[in-house]
């Protein structure tokens, strides 16, 4: 199994441009989740998903969607990169019913400028 | 909701010594409460975790205890090593919504040679 893996590691976007951050796991888990994580702020919920075709909103959405059209994929799309979307972003996921905790993807480390 | 939060920001012991982060959190119906290590560079991977039953669970160097009427659950590392410096974060969840996490700020350990 390979967890949950994410693509880019890195990456410059200029200011307005767009891209997707891309999510997959391979261990049949139901719950997928986004979070950004700022220096000294911790991890930020953007947003989550229970299962295929079902997305919602957590903390932080503005500037940000998703999809979820497959149990295994769960890109997040920023459509005009502004400096405060300067972050690491992390995307995870769990069983439904299980208090099992998260299993987190390696990040993607994103500057705007 | 819930609402969750770490102390010390940063702790650093010298080697061989014992390490304690404490938690608080607000919610009174939480029942699971993991802890998650993340090294440099890498994503936040579970390292310990105690679900509100139990009061104290162990795990080679590592322990979590967990005080519900305090609200409150704390990591203690022992004879600590050098890989263990890294950042710690906290987090709980309730039976309420759908599994999500809220997670602490994060704890900065540091062991000193």
């Amino acid at each position: 199994n390979a967890g949950v893996t994410q693509t880019p590691k890195f990456r410059i976007l200029k200011i307005g441009q767009s891209m997707t951050l891309q999510c997959a796991q391979d261990m049949n888990h139901n719950y997928m989740y986004w979070y950004r994580q700022d220096p000294g702020m911790g991890l930020k919920l953007i947003y989550y998903s229970v299962g295929a075709g079902i997305t919602d909103k957590g903390e932080v959405p503005n500037g940000y969607n998703v999809s979820r059209s497959t149990t295994e994929d769960f890109p997040l799309r920023l459509e005009l990169a502004a400096p405060s979307q300067t972050s690491v972003y992390f995307c995870a996921s769990s069983y439904h019913d299980r208090s099992d905790g998260y299993t987190f993807g390696s990040g993607t480390r994103l500057t705007v400028v | 909701g819930e609402n969750v939060e770490q102390h010390p920001s940063t702790l650093s012991v010298q080697e061989g010594d014992s390490a304690v982060i404490k938690c608080t959190y607000s919610d009174s119906a939480s029942n699971y409460f993991p802890w998650y290590k993340q090294e440099l560079g890498k994503g936040p991977q579970l390292i310990i975790d105690i679900r509100s039953n139990v009061g104290e669970k162990k795990d080679q160097r590592i322990a979590v205890t967990l005080n519900k009427t305090a609200k409150h659950f704390s990591l203690h590392i022992t004879e600590t090593q050098p890989e263990d410096s890294a950042v710690y974060f906290c987090a709980a969840t309730t039976t309420y919504g759908n599994n999500r996490l809220a997670f602490g700020k994060g704890n900065q350990v540091v062991v000193i040679p």
